[in-house]
């Protein structure tokens, strides 16, 4: 079956560890997404990927890192500088250029307490 | 910068009844523009989608979205709500040639029999 995988579904950390959550997809989409979903806030846009060995910072980048070093696999690293870690994770991917359709994962619940 | 506003935070009606959902956003430039839907539990699910022509465009489960290019505006509607509607509608805005999605604050609907 095609589509996008992002594992654990949960997550708990303790305040100050860094936390890596995996985002994999075998659509061979050339652009992948993470998000972060707050109640009453929608979905934000954390970083973005249009190719491989290449990102943006979306709009609430801090706190977080990234990398795409393979097509498939673009991880989403929370830091201890993210003030407020505690939120839903969602990944996503679609074609590179004018997005036609983007796809999503289940997402990570990420707990830190 | 490019934002997407949904006025409407929740929004309850009955069954049969008609929906109308807003968004606006607030790029001037050629846009490609979503609404996506969460049904409790599940991930997110492309509703419909414009990139050119027809202004009127016409979704899965009956929905259908019409572009107003001098209002920016992309509202969703449906004729007749089911309680399987119940979901959260998410509208979102991709720009120009890049991958940047951004998605609204999103909108809760409750649909009662």
């Amino acid at each position: 079956d095609g589509g996008i995988t992002q594992s654990p579904k949960y997550l708990f950390r303790k305040e100050g560890q860094n936390v890596t959550l995996s985002c994999e997809q075998n659509l061979n989409h050339d652009a992948m997404y993470w998000y972060r979903q707050d109640p009453g806030q929608g979905l934000r846009l954390i970083y973005y990927s249009q190719i491989v060995n290449d990102f943006q910072k979306g709009d609430i980048a801090e706190g977080y890192s990234v990398s795409r070093e393979k097509k498939e696999s673009f991880p989403l690293t929370v830091t201890s500088a993210q003030k407020n870690p505690t939120a839903f994770y969602l990944c996503a991917s679609s074609t590179r250029g004018p997005v036609t359709e983007a796809f999503f994962g289940q997402g990570t619940r990420l707990t830190v307490v | 910068a490019q934002s997407v506003s949904q006025h409407n935070h929740h929004v309850i009606l009955s069954e049969a009844a008609s929906l109308e959902l807003g968004c606006n956003y607030s790029y001037g430039g050629t846009v490609n523009l979503f609404w996506y839907v969460q049904y409790p539990g599940q991930h997110l699910q492309l509703l419909l989608k414009y990139f050119s022509g027809d202004p009127l465009v016409k979704g899965i489960k009956g929905f259908e979205a019409e572009f107003i290019k001098s209002k920016f505006s992309f509202n969703l509607r449906k004729p007749s709500v089911q309680w399987s509607d119940t979901a959260e509608y998410f509208c979102a805005v991709n720009s120009g040639g890049y991958n940047k999605l951004i998605f609204g604050a999103g909108t809760r609907l409750a649909v009662h029999p």
